[in-house]
């Protein structure tokens, strides 16, 4: 079991705009930021939102983030079909002194 | 522009030690604010934070894996290694190694490939 929680799935349709929520506790992101990774099938995670709200070079300004108390959120605008891939949230746990993840979240496009 | 690559036996069996290598290419294990460390990811299952050690000697380790993992940096090889004791089935898992940026991203920002271990009864 995960220490963030996320929806196992989520899905839209193309050029809609879809949202993965992640939830945590006091020591993870009440107390740290949020990060966001995509992984594609059979490839590494790859950064996609760093400290709540940041985009790392490259990544389109269609993905968002945001954060607020002990929850975040990830935000796909404009959906296409290759955003089809796994989704998860991370951040640093001072409880446990490391980095912890949540489930994951497939999202579909329709 | 920072890379890792994984090295390391595909198979082992259980009761053994798993030891995996992370080679950097691109920079400096012993330059900036890093952790060093590794990540895994059962089969269709999600990742998982193994442990890691900080550039300033700090170590992190999965409480639930910590009795069993050992990691190492080494500055003169710019590599850095996994050694984790007493594998069984379920630790079949694609490992990663990673650097989470400890100063401005505060993330984990580099990944290697991965390199998939199976545990052999």
């Amino acid at each position: 079991q995960s220490v963030l929680t996320q929806p196992p799935s989520a899905s839209g349709t193309p050029g809609q705009r879809v949202t993965i929520s992640c939830s945590g506790s006091s020591s993870n992101l009440g107390s740290n930021t949020v990060n966001w990774y995509r992984q594609l099938p059979g490839t590494a995670p790859k950064l996609l939102i760093y400290r709540n709200n940041h985009r790392p070079s490259g990544v389109p300004d269609r993905f968002s983030g945001s954060k607020s108390g002990t929850s975040a959120s990830l935000a796909i605008g404009g959906l296409q079909s290759d955003d089809e891939a796994d989704y998860y949230c991370a951040s640093w746990d001072d409880s446990l002194n490391g980095v912890v993840f949540g489930g994951g979240t497939k999202l579909t496009v329709l | 522009q920072l890379q890792l690559q994984e090295s390391g036996p595909g198979l082992v069996k259980s009761s053994d030690t798993l030891s995996l290598s992370c080679s950097v290419s691109g920079g400096s294990v012993s330059r900036g604010t890093f952790y060093w460390g590794w990540i895994r990811q059962p089969p269709g299952k999600g990742l998982e934070w193994m442990g890691a050690v900080h550039n300033d000697g700090r170590t992190s380790y999965n409480p639930s894996l910590k009795s069993r993992i050992t990691i190492v940096v080494d500055t003169s090889k710019n590599e850095f290694s996994l050694k984790f004791t007493s594998v069984t089935a379920a630790d079949t898992a694609v490992y990663y190694c990673a650097r989470r940026d400890d100063y401005y991203y505060y993330a984990v920002d580099v990944w290697g490939q991965g390199t998939t271990v199976t545990v052999s009864s």
